[in-house]
């Protein structure tokens, strides 16, 4: 159980252009999901935290108008990276959370999807 | 900055050895420390979690020690094997009482044959 997916598990796209990325929890209802970047041997920073039915949370320093984020269900979240720069490709990885996934005392726990590849020309 | 500190950066053990990853942090508010393993190209998989009123968590050739006194806590994989090659990461909650996690910087682990 408690199994994340994303599409695309890999984009390629032309500077300028904007590129979205999906992120499902297949067999159980996601209250809250998480969008994560990674960089080539790196840990995972936060981006953001979106909750279903409400505007996301942005970590600090995280451009909102660049990343948009929409959880409008309780299974589907999406990123689209606006006017993509070569800066932008990374690698992007969602995670969630919802009621009845594993907990450890009042913790539920995060699943993770198994990311996507962005990159930008 | 609320940080967690992973130490080493990467591990070269041999099968049937013991690989030991270290983390530190600073927020004595943190109460709940997962580890996740990541294969390249994949997204990250708990592995094994603890909250810190125990000071030791096993769960198969993986086991958490955890030293609150010390702010410190590590992982154990014991005999390990070049299927557990892979990216480990400590973490723990960014806020008390919230569900976001900040990460540790990871380690690279390769076990040889």
């Amino acid at each position: 159980g408690a199994v994340v997916s994303q599409h695309p598990s890999w984009v390629i796209c032309k500077s300028g252009t904007s590129v979205k990325i999906e992120c499902r929890s297949l067999d159980f209802q996601a209250t809250t999901m998480f969008w994560y970047r990674q960089f080539p041997k790196q840990s995972l920073m936060l981006m953001a935290t979106s909750n279903e039915g409400s505007k996301a949370t942005y970590e600090q320093g995280v451009e909102k108008d660049k990343f948009l984020i929409n959880h409008a269900s309780l299974t589907l979240s999406t990123l689209t990276v606006t006017s993509a720069h070569p800066e932008d490709s990374s690698f992007y990885i969602c995670s969630a959370q919802g009621p009845g996934t594993r907990s450890i005392g009042r913790w539920n726990e995060q699943f993770f999807g198994p990311g996507t590849r962005l990159t930008v020309l | 900055q609320q940080q967690v500190k992973q130490s080493p950066q990467s591990l070269i053990v041999q099968k049937g050895g013991i690989s030991i990853i270290n983390c530190a942090y600073e927020n004595t508010a943190f109460d709940y420390f997962p580890w996740y393993q990541q294969f390249p190209g994949k997204g990250p998989a708990l592995l094994i979690a603890i909250r810190p009123d125990v000071s030791e968590k096993k769960e198969g050739r993986f086991t958490i020690s955890f030293n609150k006194s010390a702010k410190q806590f590590s992982l154990h994989i014991m005999d390990s094997q070049p299927g557990d090659s892979a990216t480990y990461f400590c973490a723990a909650p960014l806020t008390s009482g919230t569900y976001k996690y900040i990460f540790g910087t990871g380690t690279r682990l390769k076990v040889l044959a």
